[in-house]
């Protein structure tokens, strides 16, 4: 089955703990991209990649950091979270060109205290 | 500048009523638009996407979005609700001068029995 998939759904942390959000795709694609979601924001682009090796910070990076290192892998990672991070994250992934639908991940929240 | 916005954060409609969901961009070319429907504990799942052509598509779910140059809008809107579409619905306008999807804050559907 065609999917992206996030781990883990839920997370409840403390600040300043490194952590890492895994994202992977199935579906070959070269686009991936990170969102935050908070309530009446809407979707925040965090950072995204167009491929392998190539990353680009969206309108949110700050305190965020990606790798894309494999195709299907694009993992975010906090390196001192802060509760202002606190959010419900997704991962979605697409064929390059502004034609192709966006594949979303389930999400991720994340509760930073 | 690229933006998106759903003037309606939260609608409640009787099932079997009409819905329309209002959506309204800025941009200054032709732009691709998108809608999304969102589940609870779901990712976003695509409804239906504009690029040119016909200014009335249809998506699944027996939705339909009409897109109006004119008043630059893109309303979702659908005969008869089904309780099964209780969900957060978001509007997204891809920009290809700027290379990304921005949504919009997104429209709360509720569904009275």
């Amino acid at each position: 089955e065609a999917q992206v998939t996030q781990n883990p759904r839920y997370l409840i942390t403390v600040t300043g703990k490194k952590l890492t959000v895994t994202c992977s795709q199935n579906m070959n694609h070269e686009y991936m991209s990170w969102y935050r979601q908070d309530p009446g924001l809407g979707l925040r682009q965090i950072y995204y990649s167009m491929n392998v090796e190539v990353t680009d910070k969206g309108d949110v990076p700050e305190g965020y950091k990606v790798s894309r290192k494999e195709k299907r892998n694009f993992p975010l990672i906090l390196e001192s979270p802060s509760p202002n991070q606190t959010s419900l994250y997704f991962c979605a992934s697409s064929f390059p060109g502004q034609g192709s639908p966006l594949h979303f991940g389930n999400g991720t929240r994340l509760t930073v205290t | 500048a690229q933006s998106v916005t759903q003037p309606d954060i939260h609608i409640t409609v009787s099932e079997g009523a009409s819905l329309e969901l209002r959506c309204n961009y800025s941009y200054g070319a032709t732009p691709y638009l998108f809608w999304y429907v969102q589940s609870p504990g779901q990712g976003l799942q695509l409804l239906l996407k504009y690029f040119s052509g016909d200014t009335l598509v249809q998506g699944i779910k027996g939705f339909e979005a009409e897109f109006k140059r004119s008043q630059s809008s893109f309303n979702l809107r659908k005969p008869s609700v089904h309780w099964s579409d209780a969900a957060e619905y978001f509007c997204a306008v891809y920009g290809s001068n700027t290379g990304k999807l921005i949504f919009g804050q997104g429209t709360t559907l509720q569904v009275k029995p």
